[in-house]
C-alpha cells in the first residue's frame, strides 16, 4: 500500500537557523498539506496546497514559512529563522480520491 | 474561521464498555468529517469518516454519527479493548471551490481499562 514519507525524522537545529522538512506524497494525489503537533497538544493546520500553489493557510503560516514542490514529487516547508516555539511534530499529509487524508510518520523539530 | 470543540479531553472506561467522543463545528461550510486515533509518538490514522449528506456510518466496532443541523457529530466505539486505548481526533473539512482546510479538534484521551 502506498504511503507519504517524510525525511528526516528528527531534526535538532539551533535558533534563527532554516530547516527544510520534507514529503513525498502518495504518487496520484492533489492536495497536499502541512501540520504541526507540539508535544501533547492537537494537530493544527498550517497550509494545503493544490496545483503548485497554496490553497489555504493559517494564522500560524506566516512569513518565515514557505511550502513548494521543487521537483513534482517532493513537498518541502521551509522555516526561515527558527525559534524555540517551532519545536514540534510536523506532519504532511496528501488527499487524492476518496478524500480521506494520508499523514506521513512525521518530523520531529527540535529547535535548541 | 472553523473552529472545532471536542469533549471530553479524556475518556476512562472498563474493557467491554461503549465509549463515545462528541465534537462541535461552526463553519456550516464543511462537508467532511474524519476521525484520527493518534497512539504515542504515531501519526494519526483515520478511522472511520462521514461525508455531510450522511446522517451515520459503522465499520465494526466504531460508528460515527452526523447533525448537520445542530453542527456536531459523534464517534462511539462498542464493545471497547484495551488496543482502543490512545488518543482520538476528530476533524472538520471545509472546502470552497479548489480551497480545502481541515480543523482538528483539541482531542481525546481514551483509556481501556483490562
Amino acid at each position: 500500500e502506498p504511503e507519504v514519507t517524510q525525511t528526516p525524522s528528527h531534526q535538532v537545529t539551533q535558533m534563527g537557523q532554516e530547516v527544510i522538512l520534507r514529503c513525498v506524497p502518495i504518487s496520484n494525489h492533489l492536495y497536499f498539506y502541512w501540520y504541526r503537533q507540539i508535544l501533547g497538544q492537537k494537530v493544527e493546520f498550517l497550509v494545503s496546497f493544490y496545483n503548485n500553489e497554496i490553497s489555504e493557510k493559517s494564522e500560524i503560516f506566516d512569513d518565515q514559512f514557505s511550502v513548494e514542490r521543487p521537483d513534482g514529487s517532493n513537498f518541502t516547508l521551509k522555516i526561515r529563522s527558527t525559534k524555540l516555539e517551532d519545536s514540534a511534530m510536523y506532519f504532511c499529509a496528501t488527499t487524492g480520491t476518496p478524500i480521506e487524508q494520508y499523514f506521513g510518520p512525521g518530523t520531529r523539530l527540535t529547535v535548541t | 474561521g472553523e473552529n472545532v470543540e471536542q469533549h471530553p479531553s479524556t475518556l476512562s472506561v472498563q474493557e467491554g464498555d461503549s465509549a463515545v467522543i462528541k465534537c462541535t463545528y461552526s463553519d456550516s461550510a464543511s462537508n467532511y468529517f474524519p476521525w484520527y486515533k493518534q497512539e504515542l509518538g504515531k501519526r494519526p490514522q483515520l478511522i472511520i469518516d462521514i461525508r455531510s449528506n450522511v446522517g451515520e456510518k459503522k465499520d465494526q466496532r466504531i460508528a460515527v454519527t452526523l447533525n448537520k443541523t445542530a453542527k456536531h457529530f459523534s464517534l462511539h466505539i462498542t464493545e471497547t479493548q484495551p488496543e482502543d486505548s490512545a488518543v482520538y481526533f476528530c476533524a472538520a473539512k471545509s472546502t470552497h471551490g479548489g480551497y480545502q482546510k481541515v480543523t482538528f479538534g483539541t482531542g481525546t484521551k481514551l483509556q481501556v481499562i483490562p
